[in-house]
């Protein structure tokens, strides 16, 4: 089984400024990671995901993570946050393997982004 | 292309009902899983469809159910709903060329009174 803990619940940010969000993952098999974004009264949209080779993965609205397998961590990261940037955003694993689909979720870090 | 559609968006139930949920994924995408999204809980795994056949299932007991049809839309069913039923049902789907990767319809916010 797997598990994935999100560090901070919430994290503000002014405008413009950089942002990480912690991401740690627990499992005993390998997986692949994902962060996904909630903006209010919507789904999950996939910002960015990995699945093997480099370590640095790049995503959608200039957001990028790291996978770190000795400490199990996928941090997401953004060099400067916009307003629109303001929404929930969610770290999950899934196994690494051929068949099936069963995403594991973090709690979730609320990123408010002042002016 | 279209989006995953969830049908309806919004909900409302007494205890003791039961309630269907309509999910259409993306054209082509043969897997359909479902979500529960609470706040107390977070977001939670409820089941996957593929080709008609579940083929994962989360910790819930056996008042929530799904099928999916051959044309890959997906229905799940709440019978003898109770209040902490109320949540965000998502519904995500996967396509065959990248079968890790799954895409979110808006959901169904079900409240239960």
């Amino acid at each position: 089984a797997q598990s994935v803990t999100q560090l901070d619940s919430q994290v503000p940010v002014f405008e413009e400024a950089p942002v990480e969000l912690r991401c740690n993952y627990s499992s005993s098999v390998s997986v692949y990671l994902f962060w996904y974004v909630q903006y209010p009264n919507q789904g999950l949209q996939l910002l960015l995901k990995y699945l093997s080779g480099s370590t640095l993965v790049k995503g959608i609205n200039g957001f990028e993570a790291e996978f770190n397998k000795s400490q199990t961590s996928f941090h997401l990261r953004k060099p400067s946050v916009h307003i629109s940037d303001t929404a929930e955003y969610f770290c999950a694993v899934s196994e690494n393997k051929a068949a099936g689909n069963k995403l594991t979720f973090g709690g979730g870090t609320r990123v408010l982004v002042k002016p | 292309k279209a989006g995953v559609t969830q049908t309806p968006r919004y909900l409302i139930k007494t205890r003791g009902q039961q309630v269907t949920l309509s999910c259409s994924p993306i054209s082509g995408h043969r897997s359909v899983s479902w979500y529960q999204q609470t706040p107390g809980q977070g977001l939670q795994f409820l089941f996957e469809y593929f080709s008609e056949t579940q083929r994962n299932k989360g910790n819930f007991p056996g008042r929530f159910s799904g099928r999916q049809f051959s044309n890959s839309r997906s229905e799940m069913n709440v019978s003898t709903l109770e209040l902490g039923d109320s949540a965000l049902y998502l519904c995500a789907s996967s396509p065959p060329s990248a079968t890790d990767t799954q895409y979110f319809g808006p959901g169904t916010r079900l409240t239960v009174l």
